[in-house]
């Protein structure tokens, strides 16, 4: 099966911006999703398709993706954005499954 | 609005099975398959496959074969997971997620809304 990639751990100055990536073959085929997790909760999408953003995510979070790597930025991260993220896709190994990125720590300094 | 509630925690011995649900509410539990990703304490999150509501046709990840089991009951709205033989490593929080998918557009697809998740812990 496929495998997506992600750094383990990020930081970034309060009010600067940061970008959070994610590497692998299927991304070629198919678009990641983004998921933020803070500590005790459930998952929160974030960004879908080529830049979407479901409704109540602040436009500070937009996604991008070239050849295998898609990537989600925060421009001007704030405190509130400290949390772990995820990234997901269809697999394209040709079995109808689905891979998350190993997660990225995100620490807000 | 669009939900998913989930069942409450379980701790089961080594060898026991557990059986968790997800109740949908909010729109129409045969127009979207449901997944389910867990999550062991401090790691990641692992996908272990999904269910058609509409069919019951389900798909397990490799890792889970023969030992998962995917389920629903349409007339409650409900789907269920079930995995059985358990053992010390499978201590983990269960989600189940709706998958969306763009209309004409079947590589665009994402997770929204996710379950509360639901805490098993397998310890003797």
């Amino acid at each position: 099966s496929s495998e997506l990639t992600q750094d383990p751990a990020v930081s970034v100055a309060l009010g600067q911006t940061v970008r959070i990536t994610c590497q692998g073959d299927s991304l070629r085929s198919y678009y990641a999703s983004w998921y933020q997790q803070k500590p005790g909760q459930a998952p929160v999408l974030v960004i879908y398709g080529k830049n979407n953003r479901p409704s109540g995510i602040p436009d500070r979070f937009s996604g991008s993706s070239s050849g295998n790597t898609a990537s989600l930025t925060i421009t001007g991260a704030q405190a509130e954005d400290e949390a772990d993220y995820y990234c997901n896709s269809r697999d394209s190994s040709g079995n109808p499954y689905v891979v998350f990125g190993g997660g990225t720590k995100l620490t807000v300094l | 609005q669009v939900q998913l509630v989930q069942s409450g925690a379980e701790v089961k011995k080594p060898g026991a099975s557990v059986k968790v649900s997800c109740k949908a509410s909010g729109y129409t539990f045969t127009g979207y398959y449901m997944h389910w990703v867990r999550q062991a304490p401090g790691q990641g999150l692992e996908w272990m496959g999904w269910i058609n509501p509409n069919s019951g046709g389900t798909n397990y990840a490799q890792k889970f074969q023969g030992r998962v089991t995917m389920t629903r009951d349409t007339s409650i709205s409900t789907a269920y997971m079930e995995l059985s033989r358990l053992r010390s490593d499978d201590t983990a929080v269960y989600y189940c997620a709706r998958e969306n998918i763009a209309v004409n557009n079947w590589s665009v697809n994402w997770f929204d809304p996710w379950g509360q998740g639901t805490l098993v812990t397998v310890s003797s």
